[in-house]
């Protein structure tokens, strides 16, 4: 059974610091992988899409790469500010569940940006 | 275009009662699904349509069942509700099999008491 980690499971810093959420996944046969963010009793909104066949994706002061590899993705947040407090999440859209199969997710960085 | 649309936001249930947690998307998407999300569990798949007339099951699809009967609506049914079930349930719409960007709705909040 295909995996998503994420590491660290929550974050605190300063605001204005940048800052890396990792995301590990057992198996590189991969689609894509999504970043989301989670606001506190709300949905999901996407951040970044990133095909297999990409190495990074960019928004704004957003930043994904992608390591197919070596099963990694990273999510770089440049000048944090108070309101990029959320739960970050990543999702892996596996090939072996046939694209249609839908996304595995991780159980989310829960991350705090201190004014 | 208001997007992925869920009702009811909350909703409280005994055991062994029925419900449908609606969703609605205004994108043209072929592909929907539902999720549920649990306290440290994440979010897992429990059914998902490539288009209208084709549905199939997800990781944890006991107890619920879908129908899609036009592109827009992707209704999640529960037959006899358990506590087990209680958990925000989350529908999500994209283009294509699920290759593309997935949105979220807001999510349903259910309690089973």
């Amino acid at each position: 059974k295909q995996e998503v980690t994420q590491i660290p499971a929550a974050l605190s810093v300063p605001e204005g610091e940048n800052l890396v959420l990792n995301c590990s996944f057992t198996d590189s046969a991969i689609y894509n992988l999504q970043w989301f963010r989670q606001d506190p009793g709300k949905g999901l909104t996407s951040l970044l899409l990133i095909q297999s066949s990409q190495r990074e994706q960019t928004s704004g002061r957003l930043n994904a790469s992608l390591d197919k590899s070596s099963g990694r993705s990273t999510l770089y947040i440049a000048a944090s500010q108070p309101g990029d407090s959320a739960t970050y999440l990543c999702a892996v859209n596996f090939i072996s569940g046939g694209g249609a199969d839908g996304l595995t997710f991780g159980k989310g960085t829960h991350l705090i940006i201190q004014p | 275009n208001a997007g992925v649309t869920q009702t009811p936001k909350f909703q409280v249930l005994k055991t062994g009662q029925s419900m449908t947690l609606q969703c609605a998307q205004d994108m043209n998407h072929e592909y929907m699904s539902w999720y549920r999300q649990d306290p440290g569990m994440g979010l897992r798949l429990i059914h998902y349509s490539v288009g209208a007339g084709i549905t199939d099951q997800g990781e944890v699809p006991n107890g619920y069942n879908v129908s899609r009967s036009t592109t827009e609506d992707f209704p999640l049914r529960l037959l006899s509700a358990a506590p087990s079930q209680t958990s925000v349930y989350f529908c999500a719409s994209s283009y294509g099999a699920g290759l593309d960007t997935q949105y979220f709705g807001p999510g349903t909040r259910l309690t089973v008491l």
